[in-house]
């Protein structure tokens, strides 16, 4: 929704492998954000981004690591350092300094065995 | 971040039975978003109110904001099957980003 795009919808990884989530907006939004939700759970922040080339940590920012090269994309790294990554990863972007709206892309399930 | 509670955690309802969720926080908040999410979806925007005592519908729902701006309200009129999901409550801010546990909401057929 919204011109926000991930991929892939489903992902299955074997435990150890480092992972990488892609997240892609056409909205020209200045901030980006990732967060993870488990079931029956809310969402938690791992990581966001205001600007280009600059991130903050969120709440659960450890074995996860995300870079900002492009204003479009903002991609996660699940890393193999996350004690349990599996999990259903969203992102989203809305303007910055103002109060609009959150978009969300539709999420990318992520299955480690 | 502005911090709000949402109760109830759970709700379940036979379709056709009305269903609130309500927020409300100990600060004044400068505005409130709401979401929807269905299971296995994401977050989706239904509104946002700013004024004090806003009131605004959207067919069977209706959402509140009160004179005081520390709570609000949804409301939904004679549930169906298709509101089953999590609603989420937001103030927001040009920081505020973190998401609560929201209302999830059940209908029985």
């Amino acid at each position: 929704d919204g011109g926000i795009t991930q991929s892939p919808k489903y992902l299955f990884r074997k435990e150890g492998q480092n992972v990488t989530l892609s997240c892609e907006q056409n909205l020209n939004h200045d901030a980006m954000y990732w967060y993870r939700q488990d079931p029956g759970q809310g969402l938690r922040l791992i990581y966001y981004s205001q600007i280009v080339n600059d991130f903050q940590k969120g709440d659960i920012a450890e074995g996860y690591s995300v870079s900002r090269e492009k204003k479009e994309s903002f991609p996660l790294t699940v890393t193999s350092a996350q004690k349990n990554p599996t999990a259903f990863y969203l992102c989203a972007s809305r303007q910055e300094v103002s109060t609009d709206t959150q978009y969300f892309g539709p999420g990318t399930r992520l299955t480690v065995l | 971040g502005q911090q709000v509670m949402q109760i109830p955690q759970y709700q379940h309802v036979q379709e056709g039975e009305d269903f609130t969720t309500y927020c409300n926080s100990s600060t004044t908040l400068s505005n409130i978003q709401w979401y929807k999410q269905r299971p296995g979806g994401h977050p989706v925007f239904l509104i946002q109110l700013v004024k004090s005592g806003e009131v605004k519908k959207q067919k069977r729902l209706t959402f509140q904001f009160g004179e005081a701006k520390k709570n609000s309200s949804l409301h939904i009129t004679a549930t169906q099957t298709t509101d089953v999901g999590t609603y989420f409550c937001i103030p927001r801010g040009v920081n505020d980003m973190r998401f609560g546990a929201g209302t999830r909401l059940t209908v029985k057929p």
